[in-house]
């Protein structure tokens, strides 16, 4: 069974360019978060997806950050115009549609995302 | 609002003594709880979770966590510890109620095993 997926591994952009980030979640998974994780910090929270929904966006920046997860294909995270603070490791988890108890996050192995 | 702290920013141990990641948290009602390992330049891979039972949770290559409720802690621990081991630990908490699914992470231990 892979796991999530993630692409590109890294990403390199000039200021001003769209940066496209990718997930693809673990078989049987319909639930997406997105982290991001600043250098030597931890986590932080930012999204979290069901297919063609949008439950909870209370960690995205308001301006030039937006997220989606389609009907077919993969979550997408996409950042518009990018500054040098963008500059982070972005992560993707997926989990099942099980209840709360149950629910683990799995992580993909992120996309870092280096802005020139 | 939940947060996690993970007061050691490093943990250094000889390889084969017992190890301890320390973590505590603040969370509104009952605490789901969770211990992920980073390894360089990798995602992170789920260790364990405590959501309700006993209070020593079993986990992945031997860790397991003390949860206790009265100091609102969740620490690590490991008897014998590998150089393999040694990687970035992030503790997590998430509150059992409401809606929100959001994990919310402490700012990680470097663990470094000592050969």
């Amino acid at each position: 069974n892979a796991g999530v997926m993630q692409n590109p591994r890294h990403l390199v952009r000039r200021r001003g360019q769209e940066a496209r980030l990718r997930c693809s979640p673990m078989k049987g998974h319909s639930h997406v978060y997105w982290y991001r994780q600043l250098p030597e910090e931890g986590l932080k929270f930012m999204v979290y997806l069901q297919k063609e929904n949008i439950i909870d966006e209370s960690g995205m920046p308001k301006e030039r950050f937006s997220a989606e997860f389609p009907k077919e294909g993969p979550s997408i995270l996409r950042i518009q115009q990018v500054v040098r603070g963008d500059s982070a490791a972005y992560f993707c988890a997926s989990s099942t549609v099980a209840s709360p108890s149950t629910d683990t996050q799995y992580f993909g192995p992120g996309t870092r995302l280096t802005v020139l | 609002a939940q947060s996690v702290a993970q007061p050691e920013d490093q943990v250094n141990v000889a390889e084969g003594n017992p190890l301890t990641v320390k973590c505590t948290y603040s969370v509104s009602g009952n605490p789901y709880l969770f211990w992920y390992v980073q390894y360089p330049n990798r995602g992170l891979q789920f260790l364990l979770k405590y959501i309700t039972g006993d209070n020593l949770v079993k986990g992945s290559y031997g860790f397991e966590a003390e949860f206790n409720k009265s100091q609102t802690s969740f620490h690590l621990k490991k008897p014998s510890a590998l150089v393999s081991d040694s990687a970035l630990y992030f503790c997590a908490v998430r509150a059992s109620s409401g809606s929100a699914r959001q994990l919310t992470f402490g700012s990680g231990t470097q663990l470094t095993v000592l050969p």
